[in-house]
């Protein structure tokens, strides 16, 4: 149980155009989804809190009109890459939390591999 | 604050060599523990996980043993193999699913 699928798994773009990553929760319903972003031999960086049916919160140093974040249902939650420039190439990651319990662990997508030429 | 510190790798093991790799935290009140693991190219998969003091986890022969008095949580297997290769990640959460994650550390076997 609690599968996060995220999609697409690699996208390549060009600079300047903007590309949509989905996070679906499959078997469960996430109020909340995390999207992070992971720099090469580096730890992952959380991006922001995606809340169902509210904005997104964002870290600190993270530019809100850059990364759109939506969450519309309890099993969706989408991160737009407007504009993209090469230094936005990275591996991004969404993770989802199972409601009501402040141990659950988080259950991560497989990631998607931006490459911005 | 709260934050997890881990070992510098790459760890480099031969097959059916023991493997310890550190993981230290700085927490206010009491967090839980994590484990991840990231396979090439993938997301992270939880390992194991222990959510109060002298709680063990274990999973696929990994072991992590939450100790309070020396605010560590090192994860251990007695044999490796090669299918273990992969990123291993510490991680604690606190205030509800606030995840902070340590470095990550490349673990390397050999055959």
């Amino acid at each position: 149980g609690a599968v996060v699928s995220q999609h697409p798994s690699r996208v390549i773009c060009k600079s300047g155009t903007s590309v949509k990553i989905e996070c679906r929760s499959l078997d469960f319903q996430a109020t909340t989804m995390f999207w992070y972003r992971q720099f090469p031999k580096k730890s992952l960086m959380l991006m922001a809190t995606s809340n169902e049916g509210s904005k997104a919160t964002y870290e600190q140093g993270v530019e809100k009109d850059k990364f759109l974040i939506n969450h519309a249902s309890l099993t969706l939650s989408t991160l737009t890459v407007t504009s993209a420039h090469p230094e936005d190439s990275s591996f991004y990651i969404c993770s989802a939390a199972t409601t009501g319990d402040s141990n659950s662990p988080l259950h991560f997508g497989n990631g998607t591999r931006l490459t911005v030429t | 604050g709260n934050s997890v510190t881990q070992m510098e790798g790459p760890v480099t093991l031969s097959e059916e060599a023991f493997l310890t790799i550190n993981c230290t935290y700085t927490a206010t009140g009491y967090p839980s523990l994590f484990w991840y693991v990231q396979y090439p190219g993938e997301g992270l998969q939880l390992l194991l996980k222990a959510t109060k003091a002298d709680d063990k986890g274990s999973n696929k022969g990994f072991e992590a043993t939450y100790r309070k008095e020396t605010t560590s949580f090192h994860l251990e297997k007695g044999s490796v193999q090669v299918s273990d290769s992969a990123v291993y990640f510490c991680a604690l959460i606190y205030n509800f699913n606030k995840f902070y994650f340590g470095s990550g550390t490349k673990l390397n076997v050999k055959p």
